[in-house]
């Protein structure tokens, strides 16, 4: 069975440009999870998709980061215009749905970003 | 205070060594931790999930005490294959966030 995968697997833009990163879930799993580490910093939450719907993005560190899942399959975030600060790892992440029960997040292999 | 709190290390240990990881969280609603592995420039990669009767698996074992708000991994017979960082990550109320530490790096050597 195919894992979480990530596009690009790297990308180096230059500040004010937009990036855009794509993750496809896990086959079959309507969460999906997206998060970022930061240099020198912890992996941290950025927001969550139930299906299409946006379960929790309080993690969002601003409105320059735009997020979706139409049609519940892949997601797609958005970052416009990017910022150096922006410069990281970007995880996504999906896990399976059923009544209760905290089911285990499998992680895709990360975007590197780098604004210059 | 951060939200999960690790010692970053480096734990350098030879081949074959027992060594512990300990981690404390603030938040007493967290519902559910796991230990995650991760290897330099890879993703995360769930290790073990963390009861609070403890639980083992192979050479790891892992710890919880709700009172004191602390999780230790303990890994015996220390494999080179073991060098890695240690994630120790608490699953928020409501089933849903990840929150992580900052990892604890461990270098096994022959």
């Amino acid at each position: 069975e195919a894992g979480v995968t990530q596009f690009p697997s790297h990308s180096v833009i230059e500040k004010g440009q937009t990036v855009t990163l794509r993750c496809d879930p896990i086959s079959g799993h309507d969460n999906l999870y997206w998060y970022r580490r930061v240099m020198g910093k912890e992996i941290k939450f950025l927001l969550h998709f139930v299906k299409e719907s946006k379960q929790d993005e309080s993690g969002m560190p601003n409105n320059r980061f735009l997020a979706e899942r139409t049609g519940g399959t892949y997601s797609t975030l958005k970052v416009q215009p990017a910022e150096l600060e922006d410069s990281g790892v970007y995880f996504c992440a999906s896990s399976q749905a059923s009544g209760g029960g905290p089911w285990t997040q499998y992680f895709g292999p990360g975007t590197r970003l780098l604004v210059l | 205070r951060k939200e999960v709190e690790q010692d970053p290390g480096p734990f350098n240990v030879p081949e074959g060594a027992t060594v512990a990881f300990n981690c404390t969280y603030s938040n007493s609603a967290s519902q559910s931790f796991f230990w995650y592995r991760q290897d330099c420039r890879k993703e995360p990669k769930l290790l073990m999930s963390v009861y609070s009767s403890g639980n083992e698996d192979g050479r790891f074992t892992a710890q919880l005490n709700r009172a004191s708000q602390y999780i230790s991994l303990l890994i015996r017979d220390s494999k080179l294959s073991d060098s890695a960082t240690y994630l120790c990550v608490v699953l928020n109320s409501g089933y849903s966030t990840l929150t992580f530490g900052k990892g604890t790096m461990l270098l096994v050597s022959p």
